[in-house]
Order: structure tokens, then C-alpha cells, then sequence
């Protein structure tokens, strides 16, 4: 079955540094989409890409999808302590075509931000 | 507007119980979801709903029953609880678009 792929697992950097995190799929998606989960929460919408190539931006954050639409990536830029958190990505579950609003999530990078 | 809501925050249940979960949306939304989070595993999912009385299997079903005779709920049942199934479960609703999750159950089986 489909397989959504995020790397790393974990990040740990010193506050102001930045930070990437990676997801792959393992079939063509027909969007990405990205969440975020602070710590004890439940994971939020951040964003969705549909494009192919497509990059959006938020404000120190940066999304992006690949041309073939099998890959994406969020990069933060000067990180802060309330950038802390998992940021997962995930992608429509296809079943005969149809995804019935069904998403693959990948396994989630979590992030954490000394100051 | 508390839009959806889960129901309890915490449940400690003995193995071999059953024990349900309960998830409430006040949009009206048609898909309805519930997420099971383990570290390493990320969000799996355990069943879905299209719609009120239209309910599919996920990635990880077994040992889960849900139901939906109504729109706005879709609660979980553990049949017999088994402590592979401590977990927190996250149930999500969404009109085909992004997922809108709740705050969450954890669920420890002693």
C-alpha cells in the first residue's frame, strides 16, 4: 500500500538555527498537506501544496512540493521556541481512485528548539 | 463553538473491558475519521465514515468497532481492550480537504 516516508525523525537545534524536515512518498500524490502538533496536542493544519513545484511560504516557514509530486519538504527559517512541536506531512489515501478525504501521515519529524 | 469534541480526555481501563470513545462535530462535516498516534508510528488510521450509516476499515481496524447512525458522531468502541491498544486516538472530520482533529483521548490498558 502507499507509504509516506518523513525524515529526520527527530531535530534538535539551538534557537535561530534553521530546520528542514522531508517527506516522501512512495506513489504520486494529488496534494500534500503539512500539520503541525505542539507538545500534548493534536496535530493543526498548517498548509496544502497541489501544484507540482509549487513553494508557499508562511512567514519564516517554507513549503515545498516536488515536480513529480512525490516529494515535499518544510524548511523554518531562524527557528524559535515556539517553533517546538511534530510537524508531519500527509497525503490522500487512494482506494480505486478515490480517497474519501482519507490521509497518509508520515511518521512525523519532531522538533525541538533550545534556547 | 467548540466545533469537534472528544470524549473522555483520559481513560484508564483493565484488559478485556470494552470501553468507547466518543467524537462530536458541529459542522456537519461528511468524513469523519479516527487516528490512533504511537511514537515511531505516527497517525494511523483505524476507520473511516463517508457519511452517517457508511463506515470502512483503515490501516489498523482490528480489535475496533465504530458506528454512525447520526452526522455529527462517530464514536469508537474497544470490544475487549487489550494493552497493544494504549494509545492516544485522535478523531478528525473534514469535507474531503484537511483533516480538523479533535484534542484527543489517551487511552492507557492496564
Amino acid at each position: 500500500g502507499q507509504q509516506v516516508m518523513q525524515i529526520p525523525q527527530y531535530q534538535h537545534v539551538q534557537e535561530g538555527e534553521d530546520f528542514t524536515t522531508y517527506c516522501n512518498s512512495s506513489t504520486t500524490l494529488s496534494n500534500i498537506q503539512w500539520y503541525k502538533q505542539r507538545p500534548g496536542g493534536h496535530p493543526v493544519f498548517l498548509i496544502q501544496l497541489v501544484k507540482s513545484g509549487e513553494v508557499k511560504k508562511q512567514k519564516r516557514l517554507t513549503f515545498q512540493f516536488g515536480e513529480a509530486k512525490k516529494n515535499s519538504s518544510l524548511h523554518i527559517t531562524a527557528t524559535q521556541t515556539t517553533d517546538v512541536g511534530t510537524y508531519f506531512c500527509a497525503g490522500p489515501s487512494s482506494a480505486g481512485g478515490t480517497s474519501y478525504g482519507k490521509l497518509t501521515f508520515g511518521q512525523g519529524t519532531i522538533l525541538t528548539v533550545h534556547p | 463553538d467548540a466545533g469537534i469534541t472528544q470524549s473522555p480526555r483520559y481513560k484508564i481501563t483493565e484488559t478485556g473491558r470494552q470501553v468507547t470513545l466518543m467524537c462530536h462535530q458541529t459542522w456537519s462535516h461528511s468524513y469523519m475519521f479516527w487516528y490512533r498516534q504511537d511514537l515511531g508510528h505516527g497517525l494511523r488510521l483505524i476507520y473511516y465514515s463517508a457519511a452517517a450509516d457508511i463506515t470502512d476499515k483503515g490501516e489498523v481496524p482490528d480489535g475496533y468497532v465504530v458506528s454512525r447512525s447520526k452526522t455529527e458522531n462517530f464514536p469508537l468502541t474497544l470490544e475487549s481492550a487489550t494493552r497493544s491498544q494504549t494509545s492516544v486516538y485522535f478523531c478528525a472530520s473534514s469535507e474531503g480537504g484537511p483533516l480538523t482533529f479533535g484534542s484527543g483521548t489517551r487511552l492507557t490498558v492496564v
